[in-house]
């Protein structure tokens, strides 16, 4: 199975509403990243956090990561239609490779 | 401002049939990759090379040759098709091959096997 799974594997909310996206994960990291995916489109980085990082935040983008509970969770604050797409988490569980989840479809109605 | 190239971007072959992905990126990166994409899967790699001149497996190497021509380019091949690698598959690069590096990824080939 996947390293990273995330969960749910598919939301939808309303323009305005804030989005959560979790990831959990089964060996210990020194840093995992999200990516998002737009339709027929390839992945675009978002952000890294590191292990020795409880949260990090990047404009309407807040990631938390909790090392003893092998989770990380994405949020986007007042979403956009144009955040509809798909969301991955990729860890480093192997060491030297990335390892990405199945991902989180979300879809924002205006 | 290309980042990184993928051709083609849509194939259909029949079974035993052969082709070559190409993949191409103007960022001077080091590194680079090359995923399968399946639903429920997620991103799964084939192949990577971490600099010019040398290439290692993923996790799905069976039935596919890479070659890294030189820094910019890296080329996937199929020699004998089969209806299990129809897959979207994607190429990426990253300046070094630390797995804190960001991923560049290309926006896909789309390929089916008949």
């Amino acid at each position: 199975s996947q390293q990273g799974e995330e969960d749910p594997q598919a939301l939808s909310i309303q323009e305005g509403e804030n989005a959560t996206m979790n990831c959990s994960y089964k060996t210990s990291i020194n840093n995992l990243q999200w990516y998002r995916q737009n339709s027929g489109r390839g992945l675009v980085h978002l952000i890294l956090i590191r292990s020795n990082e409880r949260e990090k935040h990047s404009g309407r983008l807040r990631v938390t990561l909790d090392t003893s509970k092998k989770s990380s969770s994405l949020l986007i604050t007042a979403s956009r239609a144009a955040d509809t797409a798909s969301y991955f988490c990729a860890t480093d569980a192997r060491g030297d490779k990335l390892i990405f989840g199945t991902g989180t479809r979300l879809q924002v109605f205006p | 401002n290309a980042g990184v190239t993928q051709t083609p971007k849509f194939q259909v072959l029949k079974t035993g049939q052969s082709m070559t992905l190409q993949c191409a990126q103007d960022m001077n990166h080091n590194s680079m990759y090359w995923y399968r994409q399946d639903p429920g899967m997620g991103l799964r790699l084939i192949y990577y090379s971490a600099s010019e001149g040398t290439t290692d497996k993923g996790e799905v190497p069976n039935g596919y040759n890479v070659s890294r021509l030189n820094k910019r380019e890296f080329s996937l091949r199929l020699e004998s098709a089969a209806p299990s690698q129809t897959s979207v598959y994607f190429c990426a690069s990253s300046k070094g091959d630390r797995v804190i590096q960001p991923q560049h990824f290309g926006d896909g080939t789309r390929l089916s096997i008949l």
